[in-house]
């Protein structure tokens, strides 16, 4: 059974900050990974997905980045900004998709 | 497009009703599926439809809860009897063949007494 844990849980840094969220998952037979926003009390809305064939994605201030063979990626956001604040998800995509649990971002002005 | 739109956005009801959700999905998308969110598990997929038949419901907590997606523009999640362990935002996501990402609705908060 696939398993995607996301580390931290909850980050707050100051506005114009690089930061790094992480995402592991278990098996590596995927077809995909993305990555979430979620804003409180709203759905989701996708950022980046990344197919199992490539090593990276990259939107805006936003890179995301993919290890298969370690069960790895990264979601990279550049000079953070206040309205980066929101809840951050990855999501396998093998048979279903899995969803971590997401990393709470603060981004303080 | 208006995205994919789900009702009713908060439903509060006693436990023993029967609580149905609905869902439209994005017009000329052929997947759609049915996820519940909760602080303990997270977000859990239920159940996906392709071309309006279900095609994996293992994710269907038990036989208190159906889907049905009776056309391309219209899915329903059933729970009957409901409890209060069912309390939780569900979310309906489409997506068509050949595109990996999903849009999500806004998503329906149950809160069962």
């Amino acid at each position: 059974k696939q398993e995607v844990t996301q580390i931290p849980a909850a980050l707050s840094v100051p506005e114009g900050e690089n930061l790094v969220l992480n995402c592991s998952f278990t098996d590596s037979a995927i077809y995909n990974l993305q990555w979430f926003r979620q804003d409180p009390g709203k759905g989701l809305t996708s950022l980046l997905l990344i197919q199992s064939s490539q090593r990276e994605q990259t939107s805006g201030r936003l890179n995301a980045s993919l290890d298969k063979s370690s069960g790895r990626s990264t979601l990279y956001i550049a000079a953070s900004q206040p309205g980066d604040s929101a809840t951050y998800l990855c999501a396998v995509s093998s048979s279903r998709l899995t969803f971590g649990e997401g990393t709470q971002l603060t981004v303080n002005p | 497009d208006a995205g994919v739109i789900q009702s009713p956005r908060h439903e509060v009801t006693e436990m023993g009703q029967e609580v149905t959700l609905r869902c439209k999905p994005i017009s000329g998308h052929d997947y759609l599926f049915w996820y519940r969110q909760t602080m303990m598990r997270g977000l859990e997929l239920l159940i996906y439809f392709n071309n309006n038949v279900p095609i994996d419901d293992s994710g269907m907590p038990e036989d208190r809860f159906s889907a049905k997606m009776p056309n391309a523009s219209f899915s329903t999640l059933k729970i009957q009897p409901s409890e209060p362990r069912d309390s939780a935002v569900y979310f309906c996501a489409s997506r068509t063949s050949g595109v990996e990402t999903q849009y999500f609705g806004p998503g329906t908060r149950l809160l069962v007494l």
